[in-house]
């Protein structure tokens, strides 16, 4: 089976410009999260979806930050407009359950530098 | 404040040896506790969960521990291999049940 698929894979791009990161997850999964991890911060959670609706977007780090999920097979994370702080690796993540008692899938994450 | 701590050296043992990799936390009450690996330019893998009722869980060679009075959490390997080498990452989970909050994760390198 295929597991959370993003992309692009790596992004450059300069400051000031859009930046749209995509991810389809797992089919049959109801709950779809992106993180940002940094060598500073970690791994921190951004939002949260569950059957297709946000739930939690506490850690959204400003209003350039955006995330949609039109429907259950693809999610939008948009950055407009980027800056070089918002350089890090960005993981999508879709699981079958609530994480009490379901493991998190990751995909291998898009590397987003802003120059 | 919350806060999830795992050694941020990296720790380095010799093949054969079982490896314990720590995290604690403090202002937490987590009902669940799951860790993940993580190969360099790869997203974390699951590996194992626990909830706080249970004090040990283990699959193959892995064992978790899970000690709520102090606060902390093991995280064994034995008769490690070099195949063992990366990051490995714990993650706790509120009584809300649907978010994890990572910790820093600790690099684990077995030597042959």
């Amino acid at each position: 089976d295929a597991g959370v698929i993003q992309s692009p894979r790596h992004e450059v791009t300069e400051m000031g410009q859009e930046v749209t990161l995509r991810c389809k997850p797992i089919s049959g999964h109801d709950y779809l999260f992106w993180y940002r991890q940094t060598m500073m911060r970690g791994l921190e959670l951004l939002i949260y979806f569950n059957n297709n609706v946000p739930i939690d977007d506490s850690g959204m780090p400003e209003d350039r930050f955006s995330a949609k999920m039109p429907n259950a097979s693809f999610s939008t994370l948009k950055i407009q407009p980027s800056e070089p702080r918002d350089s890090a690796v960005y993981f999508c993540a879709s699981s079958g359950g609530q994480a009490s008692n379901q493991p998190q899938h990751f995909g291998d994450g898009t590397r987003l530098s802003i120059l | 404040s919350q806060k999830i701590e795992q050694n941020s050296e990296a720790l380095n043992i010799q093949e054969g040896k079982t490896a314990t990799l720590t995290c604690n936390y403090t202002n937490y009450s987590p009902a669940y506790l799951q860790w993940y690996r993580q190969d360099p330019g790869r997203g974390p893998v699951f590996l194992l969960l626990i909830r706080e009722n249970e004090k040990e869980k283990r699959k193959e060679r892995l064992k978790v521990t899970f000690d709520t009075t102090l606060k902390q959490s093991l995280f064994h390997i034995t008769a490690s291999q070099p195949a063992d080498s990366a990051t490995y990452l714990c993650a706790l989970v509120g009584n809300a049940g649907n978010m994890l909050t990572f910790g820093g994760g600790t690099r684990l390198m077995v030597k042959p």
